[in-house]
């Protein structure tokens, strides 16, 4: 089955810096990429996600980018703010048999004022 | 409508007691998914519903007794729980179409406690 490995697992920065969050996978038939945010007290909420057909995409502060080759893909959030202060997940699936999605282990992203 | 609604927001009972957790959405979803998570940790995956049928269950206890009585509806019965199922169980709705991957929608969750 597909593997996910994310890093790092705490990430502190102070607002206005970048931050950069990485995965690997397992799985080359995985095709799908998503990105969750989860806040204290909420469900995980989807920010942004990539197919295996692109290299990259950007969502105002928000980017993800992939490598097929190395298998593996990152988060990078610009000018960050202590509302982008969350935990932050990433999966990987495939389409057909195994289209749930396998989650990383999560980062904890402490943005300091 | 893009929210996935689940109630009771907390819970807190005894192990002999019987409850539900109720999971709602209105944007038409096919798939819903029950999901355990414990602190600091990635969701669980405990069942999937695909057009309204069981169709992954992930070897949960048969303690847990997931329901679906129409596309928008999902219910998790709990019997006879232990302090250890104590967690933040998450109710995901997606459109139920897999190819080329599925964007979940969550819920806020139900957070349990068992005494």
């Amino acid at each position: 089955g597909e593997n996910v490995e994310q890093h790092p697992s705490t990430l502190s920065v102070q607002e206005g810096d970048s931050a950069v969050i990485k995965c690997t996978y397992s799985d080359s038939a995985s095709n799908y990429f998503p990105w969750y945010k989860q806040e204290l007290g909420k469900g995980p909420q989807l920010i942004i996600d990539i197919r295996s057909n692109v290299g990259e995409k950007k969502d105002q502060r928000i980017a993800v980018t992939l490598n097929k080759t190395a298998k593996h893909f990152s988060l990078h959030i610009t000018e960050t703010q202590p509302e982008d202060s969350a935990v932050y997940f990433c999966a990987a699936s495939n389409g057909g048999g195994s289209y749930i999605p396998t989650f990383g282990r999560g980062t904890s992203l402490i943005v300091h004022p | 409508d893009t929210e996935v609604t689940q109630t009771p927001k907390h819970l807190v009972m005894g192990m002999t007691n019987k409850k539900s957790l109720k999971c709602e959405q209105h944007m038409g979803h096919r798939a819903m998914y029950w999901y355990k998570q414990k602190a600091k940790k990635p969701p669980e995956l405990m069942f999937v519903y695909s057009y309204e049928k069981l169709s992954i269950n992930e070897s949960v206890p048969s303690r847990f007794s997931p329901e679906c009585p129409n596309s928008s509806l999902l219910n998790l019965h709990l019997h006879a729980l232990q302090p250890e199922d104590s967690a933040l169980y998450l109710c995901a709705s997606s459109l139920g179409n897999p190819q080329g991957g599925e964007k979940l929608f969550f819920g806020s969750g139900t957070q349990l406690s068992v005494l």
